[in-house]
């Protein structure tokens, strides 16, 4: 079955701290896409990032970088310096790639609402 | 570059009565989906497009709802005889469909349904 848990419901931090978000996953796939998205409070989900199974090189994209370890099933999110703007809620999403009918949906954990404040 | 487009953004009706969503994806894509949120939760899938196709239905699609995508390009979402657990916010994606991979898909703004 798929699965996918994220067990921070809420982390508050201070401004300019770093900040984790764990992500674990559950799959019986072997060809599977891991993925973040963040929530604003204006509601629209924004991608944050891609990667499938094969590719366990960790990320880096400014102040943000991806953990991805296969070994213990868990794809984290880490902000540096972590600025107001990065309060949302951020989710982490599986998707399996199954037959060609099924199309890559995706399946969301409950996600973290992170609050930074100033 | 136009994103996902998503009308109404607010939708609120009695319980019993139907109500209809419509989504535009970004052009060129030929993958659309319809995902459901509710308060403190993360985005539960409905269906999928490929093109015209309908391909995949989530269980949580009852009889009450039904999906379309006549020219593969907008989507519609209907749901007949309105519930008060139907209300949520209602959620479109697209995104381009690869051979033998997944890409990411780009969300709109979603629909708010409040059933009274």
């Amino acid at each position: 079955a798929q699965k996918v848990t994220q067990a921070q419901t809420e982390i508050s931090v201070v401004e300019k701290e770093d900040v984790t978000l764990d992500c674990v996953y559950e799959t019986r796939d072997t060809t599977y896409y891991l993925f973040w998205y963040k929530q604003p409070p204006s509601g629209e989900l924004v991608f944050l990032i891609r990667r499938n199974s094969f590719d366990e090189q960790n990320e880096i994209s400014g102040r943000y970088s991806w953990n991805f370890q296969k070994s213990t099933s868990s794809f984290n999110f880490t902000i540096t310096a972590s600025q107001v703007v990065d309060s949302a809620v951020y989710f982490c999403a599986l998707s399996e790639l199954g037959g060609y009918n099924q199309g890559g949906k995706l399946i969301f954990g409950q996600g973290t609402e992170l609050s930074v404040k100033p | 570059d136009t994103g996902v487009s998503q009308d109404p953004r607010h939708k609120i009706t009695k319980r019993g009565q139907n109500v209809t969503f419509r989504c535009d994806p970004i052009s060129e894509h030929n993958r659309l989906y319809w995902y459901r949120q509710t308060l403190g939760q993360g985005p539960e899938f409905l269906t999928y497009f490929q093109n015209e196709a309908q391909l995949e239905k989530s269980r949580l699609l009852s009889d009450r709802f039904s999906a379309e995508r006549p020219k593969g390009s907008f989507s519609t979402l209907e749901i007949q005889r309105t519930e008060q657990g139907d209300s949520a916010m209602y959620l479109c994606a697209s995104s381009l469909g690869i051979a033998g991979g997944i890409n990411e898909q780009f969300f709109g703004p979603g629909t708010r349904l409040t059933v009274l």
